[in-house]
């Protein structure tokens, strides 16, 4: 089974605070991505790659950056972290040669304070 | 662009009876189109995906979907609900695995004892 994880389940940090969200996953996916879902607004992706060392803008990018150095791992950065950002953080991967089908990972629930 | 609906935020069924959620999609060439179900406080799993193969589909715990491309649908079913199925059902679609999967806005399912 794919397996993905994420570092935490649920975090609560100050504003103003760097936030790094981490998440791995076990099945040599090339791609992975970062959404975050709040209620009434579905799911909306802040940052994907679909290699190492690569990014791509999602549609909700700003005040946040990415960070992947490894194939199996893509990190989730909040510069300074807002009240605007408490939400639930969902990481996904995909196989590069499939469908498009996302393997999501538990979620980590972050409230900032 | 690509987009999806879902007819109904809250859908309630008896115990027993039959599940349809539902799902239209707008897509200028043939999609991949997925269905997932989210847990509380649990990350997006997959339900089942299309892919140009059969046209009806079947998933996990006796789920199925029916490609209707005259319709531009992909309903969800189940022919006799669980408590266990109560959760967030959220349909995507994409054009290829290298496009960004579109979610619906998804479909909250109670099950009534």
């Amino acid at each position: 089974d794919v397996k993905v994880t994420q570092s935490s389940r649920y975090l609560v940090k100050r504003t103003g605070e760097k936030v790094f969200l981490e998440c791995v996953q076990d099945m040599d996916h090339e791609n992975m991505f970062w959404y975050r879902q709040d209620p009434g607004l579905g799911l909306r992706l802040i940052y994907f790659s679909y290699d190492v060392k690569m990014k791509e803008k999602g549609d909700i990018p700003e005040g946040y950056s990415v960070s992947r150095e490894k194939k199996e791992r893509f990190s989730l950065i909040l510069e300074s972290a807002s009240t605007n950002q408490t939400s639930m953080y969902l990481c996904a991967s995909s196989p590069g040669s499939g469908a498009g089908e996302q393997y999501f990972g538990p979620g980590t629930r972050l409230t900032v304070t | 662009a690509q987009s999806v609906t879902q007819l109904g935020s809250h859908v309630s069924v008896s115990e027993g009876a039959l599940v349809l959620l539902r799902c239209n999609y707008s897509s200028s060439v043939p999609p991949y189109l997925f269905w997932y179900v989210q847990y509380p406080n649990q990350g997006l799993q997959l339900l089942l995906k299309y892919t140009s193969a059969a046209t009806l589909v079947k998933g996990i715990n006796g789920f199925e979907a029916e490609f209707k491309k005259s319709e531009t649908s992909f309903h969800l079913t189940k022919p006799s609900a669980h408590m266990s199925d109560a959760a967030e059902y959220f349909c995507a679609v994409t054009k290829t695995s290298y496009d960004k999967v579109i979610f619906g806005p998804g479909t909250s399912l109670s099950v009534i004892p």
